[in-house]
C-alpha cells in the first residue's frame, strides 16, 4: 500500500460526459501529479500541483483539468469524453518537487468511455 | 516522439537466471532516470534509480546500469524469483529543467517462470 488514495476504482461513462477523478496524497506530501496510461502508450505525464500550485503541464487536453485543495488533495476534471479518453488514470504523490524524491503512486481509475 | 524507449514488450527467464531489461532515451537533457514495477490492478512501485553522474547503482538483486555516451540503461535482476513478474517501466526525468516529470517508456513484461 502506497499511501496514495484514489477513488472511484472503476468509471463507466458516456462520450461527451464528465468526470472528476479524486486523488489523496500520502501524509506529509505536497506534490500530486496525475498520468494517464492508455493501452498502447506508457505513462504519460498529465499535470503536477505542489501546494496548491500548478507546477508542471504535460500532455493535457483543454478538455482535462485539475486542482489541489488546502487540504491537499487533487481531482482531475476530464470533460466533453471521447472514446479514446478510456485510460488508466494514475496520481501520485512526493514529498516536494526536488526531482530526486520519490513518486508514489495510487492503484488508478479505470476509465472506460462508451 | 517517444523519448524514453523499451523496445522489448515482453520478456520471460527461468527463475534463479538473470533478467535485463532494457531502455534508450533520446533526450540528452536526461540526468535522473528510474526504474518502476507494476503489478496487474495496482499502481507502479518504484525500485531503483540512478544519476547521470554514476554508472551503477545496486539495491540488493536489483542492479541499474547507465552508458550515457550510448543514451542507454538498464536493469539486472539476479537471481529472478516468480515474485518478480510484472511490468517494469524505464522513467526519466531533467533535474535541470523547469520541472521534474518523470517520462516514462512504454514498459517491459518480465515473466519469471519456475
Amino acid at each position: 500500500d502506497s499511501g496514495v488514495t484514489q477513488t472511484p476504482k472503476h468509471l463507466i461513462t458516456a462520450t461527451g460526459q464528465r468526470v472528476t477523478l479524486r486523488c489523496s496524497p500520502r501524509s506529509g506530501d505536497l506534490s500530486v501529479y496525475w498520468y494517464q496510461q492508455s493501452l498502447d502508450q506508457g505513462l504519460q505525464f498529465l499535470i503536477q500541483y505542489y501546494n496548491g500550485e500548478e507546477r508542471a503541464k504535460g500532455n493535457i487536453l483543454e478538455r482535462f483539468s485539475a486542482q489541489q485543495f488546502p487540504d491537499l488533495h487533487s481531482e482531475l476534471n476530464l470533460s466533453s469524453l471521447e472514446l479514446g479518453d478510456s485510460a488508466l488514470y494514475f496520481c501520485a504523490s512526493s514529498v516536494g518537487i526536488s526531482g530526486v524524491e520519490t513518486q508514489y503512486f495510487g492503484p488508478g481509475t479505470r476509465l472506460l468511455v462508451l | 516522439d517517444q523519448q524514453v524507449k523499451q523496445n522489448s514488450p515482453s520478456l520471460s527467464v527461468q527463475e534463479g537466471r538473470i533478467s535485463i531489461l532494457n531502455c534508450d532515451y533520446t533526450n540528452s537533457m536526461f540526468d535522473y532516470f528510474l526504474w518502476y514495477k507494476k503489478y496487474p490492478a495496482e499502481g507502479p512501485t518504484f525500485l531503483i534509480s540512478i544519476s547521470s553522474i554514476k554508472d551503477k547503482n545496486e539495491d540488493g538483486r536489483f542492479t541499474v546500469f547507465l552508458n550515457k555516451s550510448a543514451k542507454h540503461l538498464s536493469l539486472h535482476i539476479v537471481p529472478s524469483q516468480p515474485g518478480d513478474s510484472a511490468v517494469y517501466f524505464c522513467a526519466a526525468s531533467a533535474l535541470g529543467g523547469s520541472n521534474y516529470k518523470l517520462t516514462f517508456g512504454k514498459g517491459t513484461l518480465l515473466t519469471v517462470n519456475p
